[in-house]
C-alpha cells in the first residue's frame, strides 16, 4: 500500500511563484526523502530530512517535517519553467532499507 | 561513472512470452531494487537485494523473479508475461552506509504486453 500520500495531485503555477507540495504518512519513519521525475526519466533525489530534523534547505528547496502530524512539505521558491516535473515523497521506516513512495504531485510551471 | 543503467529501454511482448530486464550499477552499491510505475500509483517495489547472492520480495512480487549473481547486476525476469505487467520498470541502487539512504535510479524500461 502507498504510505506516502501526496497533495495536491496536480499543481499549475506561473513562473516566479512558489510551489508547495505536501506528503503525509502513517507509520514511524527514520527519514523522508523527496525525489523529482522529469517526463520519461528516472527519479532524481532532491533532499532528505531525518526524523529528528524539522526543516532543511537546499538552494530554492525548503523541506519541513512534522512528526507529530506525520507530514512533510516541499516548498520550491521562485519557480521556473524547468521545475516542471513530478515530485515524489519517499518514506524510510525506522527498520529496514526500503523506501515507500507516494503517488506524486505533477507540477507545471507556466512561462 | 555511468551510474545506473537499464537494458532494454523499450520492449513489446506478447502474452505468455518471457524476458529479462538487466540493471547494472558501477557505484559499488550494496542494495539494489526493482520498481514498477503505473499511472497515478507512484512506484511500487517488486523485489530487492541487500547484497550479492541475496534477494527479497517487495510489495508486488507475483509474476516476477530476480537474481543478483554479481554485485553490480540485478536481473528482473518475467517468465510468462501478462497484460497486467505493462508498466515502466525502474531499477535503483543505494550504498549501505549510515546516512546514505539516497537511491539512484536508472532511466527506466517501458514494457508493453499485448
Amino acid at each position: 500500500s502507498q504510505q506516502g500520500e501526496e497533495d495536491p495531485q496536480a499543481l499549475s503555477i506561473q513562473e516566479g511563484e512558489n510551489a508547495t507540495m505536501n506528503c503525509s504518512y502513517k507509520t514511524s519513519i527514520n527519514n523522508l526523502q523527496w525525489y523529482r521525475q522529469n517526463s520519461g526519466r528516472g527519479l532524481v533525489h532532491l533532499i532528505l530530512i531525518r526524523s529528528n530534523e524539522r526543516e532543511k534547505h537546499s538552494g530554492r528547496l525548503r523541506v519541513t517535517l512534522d512528526t507529530s502530524k506525520k507530514s512533510s512539505s516541499l516548498l520550491i521558491t521562485a519557480s521556473r519553467a524547468a521545475d516542471t516535473a513530478s515530485y515524489f515523497c519517499a518514506k524510510k521506516e525506522t527498520s529496514g532499507s526500503r523506501l515507500t513512495f507516494g503517488e506524486g504531485t505533477q507540477l507545471t510551471v507556466n512561462p | 561513472n555511468a551510474g545506473v543503467t537499464q537494458t532494454p529501454k523499450f520492449r513489446v511482448l506478447k502474452t505468455g512470452q518471457s524476458m529479462t530486464l538487466l540493471c547494472a550499477q558501477d557505484m559499488n552499491h550494496e542494495y539494489m531494487y526493482w520498481y514498477r510505475q503505473d499511472p497515478g500509483m507512484g512506484l511500487r517495489l517488486i523485489h530487492y537485494s541487500v547484497g550479492e547472492g541475496t534477494t527479497a520480495k517487495g510489495e508486488v512480487p507475483d509474476g516476477y523473479n530476480v537474481s543478483r549473481l554479481k554485485k553490480q547486476n540485478f536481473l528482473l525476469g518475467l517468465e510468462s508475461a501478462a497484460p497486467s505487467q505493462t508498466s515502466v520498470y525502474f531499477c535503483a541502487s543505494t550504498l549501505l552506509a549510515p546516512g546514505t539512504d539516497t537511491q539512484y535510479f536508472g532511466p527506466g524500461t517501458r514494457l508493453t504486453v499485448l
